[in-house]
């Protein structure tokens, strides 16, 4: 059984903090790893889809890193704002299939 | 505007009565796919479709039903809703599956409770 692991589950910050969570997953037949953002009564929305050991990729205040080795990512989002409230989830494409984590939730409080 | 429509947004319903949630993307997207999501657990697969015609079992597929005669749509069906099947259900999109490289295009969601 493939498990994508997600830490920590939730996350409450002040504006203006920087922040950082993790994604745990299965490095055997890795193909890609995808981060969603998951605004509530919404449906998650694709943030970055990576490939490569070292890959980092960047959106704004968003940004990713990728260690497909030791079978982890980072998702960083620098000064938060409120609107950064939100589920991240992950999800790894191992074999034929994409497996999702549970999310880290993120409240922002101004 | 690129998306999935996801029909409905909501629904009640009774113990056995035969329930369809529809599923359409405009992208001419090959790989569709439906998900539940439940407090504590991850998304989880249904059924999934490479293309047209094509369908196959994802991890929790008891209970369900799905068609993919057209390329855009990828309705989902319970023939005979139980209460477990209260969820959070999502269909999503994709150009392809091959190897993940694209992301998905979620629709909006449908909360269905079944008493």
């Amino acid at each position: 059984i493939l498990n994508v692991e997600q830490s920590p589950q939730s996350l409450h910050v002040q504006e203006g903090d920087s922040t950082n969570f993790t994604c745990s997953f299965p490095s055997s037949n890795f193909y890609a790893l995808h981060w969603y953002r998951w605004e509530t009564a919404k449906s998650p929305e694709a943030l970055f889809v990576m490939t490569l050991n070292g890959d980092e990729k960047k959106k704004g205040r968003i940004s990713a890193t990728l260690n497909t080795k030791e079978g982890y990512s980072y998702l960083y989002i620098k000064g938060s704002q409120p609107e950064d409230s939100a589920t991240y989830l992950c999800a790894s494409y191992n074999t034929d299939k994409l497996i999702f984590g549970t999310g880290t939730r993120l409240q922002v409080f101004p | 505007e690129a998306q999935v429509t996801q029909n409905p947004r909501y629904l009640i319903t009774v113990t056995g009565k035969k329930l369809t949630v529809t599923c359409s993307q405009n992208m001419n997207h090959e790989y569709m796919s439906w998900y539940r999501q439940d407090p504590g657990l991850g998304l989880r697969q249904i059924y999934y479709s490479m293309n047209v015609e094509v369908t196959d079992k994802g991890d929790v597929p008891e209970g369900y039903k799905v068609s993919r005669k057209e390329k855009r749509n990828f309705p989902l069906i319970l023939e005979s809703p139980s209460p477990n099947q209260t969820s959070l259900y999502f269909c999503a999109s994709s150009p392809t599956s091959e190897e993940g490289y694209y992301g998905y295009t979620f629709g909006s969601g449908t909360r269905l409770t079944v008493v």
